[in-house]
């Protein structure tokens, strides 16, 4: 079945660096990706979407490419913020139905 | 804001006791689906309902149950707790039935089980 396979964290860096979250996925067919953020002690928002090969998510400074030929969809950021300290979530669709499959989750720590 | 809503935002509660979560979708939307979020299983979907019916079952246990009513807003129901359904319960909307619609994510409610 469809799955999605996230990079284990905590990732922990200093402002202004560069990040990379790896994610990758198994699906049939080609499902809508996400990427949604839960800042500490708050519910999951929305942070960038792709819904087809080679389709470009960006918010807030962060972009991840759906990329059909590695099945990957990698969120990056060229300079991060103390604000952005939360934990990521890259999820998918399970294929043919409204139901969504997460990974588990990579916590970011950003110190100044 | 996503302008989805739900009460409580904590609840602490004892082993055998019977709760009712609470949801509101946005404006207009007609699907809503419950996930539950926990140390040991990450987040998982429960539930969906669209315009007041059931369209689908995830990992949901006999002792849960949902329903939304005709003004959209959905009701979970959890029943004889246990320590283990402790969690971060969410619930989304989307707006219909289209396939991969984007969903909206509450803040979410946080059981714990004692």
């Amino acid at each position: 079945g469809n799955s999605v396979t996230q990079m284990e964290g905590p990732v922990t860096l200093s402002e202004e660096a560069f990040l990379t979250i790896n994610c990758t996925y198994t699906a049939t067919g080609y499902p809508s990706l996400f990427w949604y953020v839960q800042y500490p002690g708050e519910g999951l928002q929305l942070l960038l979407k792709a819904t087809k090969a080679d389709d470009k998510g960006s918010n807030k400074g962060f972009e991840a490419t759906y990329r059909k030929e590695t099945t990957s969809f990698h969120l990056e950021k060229g300079s991060v913020q103390v604000s952005d300290s939360a934990v990521y979530f890259c999820s998918q669709f399970s294929g043919g139905y409204n139901k969504l499959i997460f990974g588990a989750g990579t916590r970011l720590a950003v110190h100044p | 804001d996503s302008g989805v809503t739900q009460t409580p935002k904590h609840l602490i509660t004892a082993t055998g006791q019977r709760v009712t979560l609470r949801c509101s979708p946005r404006s207009g939307d007609l699907s809503v689906y419950w996930y539950q979020q926990s140390l040991d299983q990450g987040l998982q979907f429960l539930i969906q309902y669209y315009n007041g019916e059931e369209r689908a079952k995830g990992n949901i246990l006999e002792r849960f149950s949902a329903q939304q009513f005709p003004d959209l807003h959905s009701e979970l129901n959890l029943s004889s707790l246990e320590l283990g359904d402790s969690a971060l319960y969410f619930c989304a909307s989307s707006p219909g039935l289209a396939v991969q619609e984007t969903q909206y994510f509450g803040p979410g409610t946080r059981l714990l089980v004692l």
